[in-house]
This record gives structure tokens, C-alpha cells and sequence, in this order.
């Protein structure tokens, strides 16, 4: 089974921060790379799919990159409203379609 | 526009059984598949498995394995999940969500419906 693993495991920044956090593969998984959001209490969120496909609705200060194994998820201007934990999760090929443990983000 | 509306909390005493729902609408509900996630206090997110309401077909995580059963019934574009032989460890929320085969991600979720096993 493909391992995700995600770093750092919680960040704290200031509003209107540019926030990066990352994501890596056990084994090459193409751009079959999806990162959700989760807020306190609530369910999560589908931000981006595919590595790099903004999820409609989602705002356009979040974005993904990456393939391979090696992928990123920015926060370009960090809002109040996205405190909240970020999971990635692959998606390729066969199941188990794995979580990786999260990265939690506070703000300042 | 999918929406994934789920059963209500349940308490179990450890040995007991759950069985979980997850009701669709907003979509053809054979098209796409359905996972059951679920997230321990505290914990990250766990896939537990897949089903497909097209065919039946499913795909289980290998810790749960001979515990779990996930089906679904088309005339009401319901999903279940039953876990079997609970233990304190299984106290989670339990989450569906719909697999969407365009963008290969989960796209809606159910609400979650928190499982607490306590003797």
C-alpha cells in the first residue's frame, strides 16, 4: 500500500502570511494527488484535485503543485477562516486510496 | 450538486455491532462510488473502504477485513456501513463520501455520525 506522509504536523502564521506545506508519497503516484481541508468540527473539504485543480468555489489564494511523489499545498494570503487542519490523500490507481496524517494550521 | 446526509450518533457496548447510513440525492447515485472514512478523537482521517452501488463491488482495507460489510440499496440511494465486534478503538466519527470519477477525489461528504463504544 502507498504511504503519504505530510510536514510539517502543525504551523502557526500571521494573517496575509504566503503558508506552504508538504506532502510526500511512499512511491510515484503521477498528479493522483487530492488535499482537503478540514475545519474544527465540521467535515472535510475537497480544496484541490488532481495535484493542482482548484475545486469549484474553493478560493484562489490556495493552490497545489507537485507530482511524482512530491507535492505542495500554498495558502498565498492566510485568511482567519482557514484555520483548520489540511490532509492529502492519493487517489492512484487502485484502493487503498491513503490519508496522510495532516498538517494543523494556527493563526497567530 | 451532491449531498450525503448520514445517521445519527450511536453508543455501543464493546462486542456489539453499528450499523451506519448514508442517504443520496442531488445525483445519480449508481454513477459514483462511496468510501466510509472515519476519524478518531483527536486522530487524522482513515480510509476504510469503497463501495460501488452500480455493482456492489467493494474493496476493504485489510485491518477491517472480515469486521466490516458495506452495501448500499438503489431504490432508496442509500449507503451502509456495518462494523462488527466493536472495541473502544472504534469510537470515531464516521464519514461517507462520494468518489468522483472525474476529478478521482471525494467530492461531497456526509455530515460525519459520531460512534462511541463504552461498556
Amino acid at each position: 500500500d502507498i504511504q503519504m506522509t505530510q510536514s510539517p504536523s502543525s504551523l502557526s502564521a500571521s494573517v496575509g502570511d504566503r503558508v506552504t506545506m508538504t506532502c510526500r508519497a511512499s512511491q510515484s503516484i503521477g498528479t493522483s494527488l487530492n488535499w482537503y481541508q478540514q475545519v474544527p468540527g465540521k467535515a472535510p473539504k475537497l480544496l484541490i484535485y488532481a495535484a493542482s485543480s482548484l475545486q469549484s468555489g474553493v478560493p484562489s489564494r490556495f493552490s497545489g503543485g507537485g507530482s511524482g511523489t512530491d507535492f505542495t499545498l500554498t495558502i498565498s494570503s492566510l485568511q482567519p477562516e482557514d484555520l483548520a487542519t489540511y490532509y492529502c490523500q492519493q487517489s492512484y490507481n487502485t484502493p487503498p486510496f491513503t490519508f496522510g496524517p495532516g498538517t494543523k494550521v494556527d493563526i497567530k | 450538486q451532491g449531498h450525503l446526509v448520514q445517521s445519527g450518533a450511536e453508543v455501543k457496548k464493546p462486542g456489539a455491532s453499528v450499523e451506519v447510513s448514508c442517504k443520496a440525492s442531488g445525483y445519480t447515485f449508481t454513477s459514483y462510488g462511496i468510501s466510509w472514512v472515519r476519524q478518531a478523537p483527536g486522530h487524522g482521517l482513515e480510509w476504510m473502504g469503497w463501495i460501488s452501488p452500480y455493482n456492489g463491488n467493494t474493496h476493504y482495507v485489510e485491518k477491517f477485513r472480515g469486521r466490516v460489510t458495506m452495501t448500499t440499496e438503489k431504490s432508496t440511494g442509500t449507503a451502509y456501513m456495518e462494523l462488527r465486534s466493536l472495541t473502544s478503538d472504534d469510537t470515531a466519527i464516521y464519514y461517507c463520501a462520494q468518489f468522483s470519477t472525474k476529478s478521482l477525489a471525494f467530492d461531497y461528504w456526509g455530515q460525519g455520525t459520531l460512534v462511541t463504544v463504552s461498556s
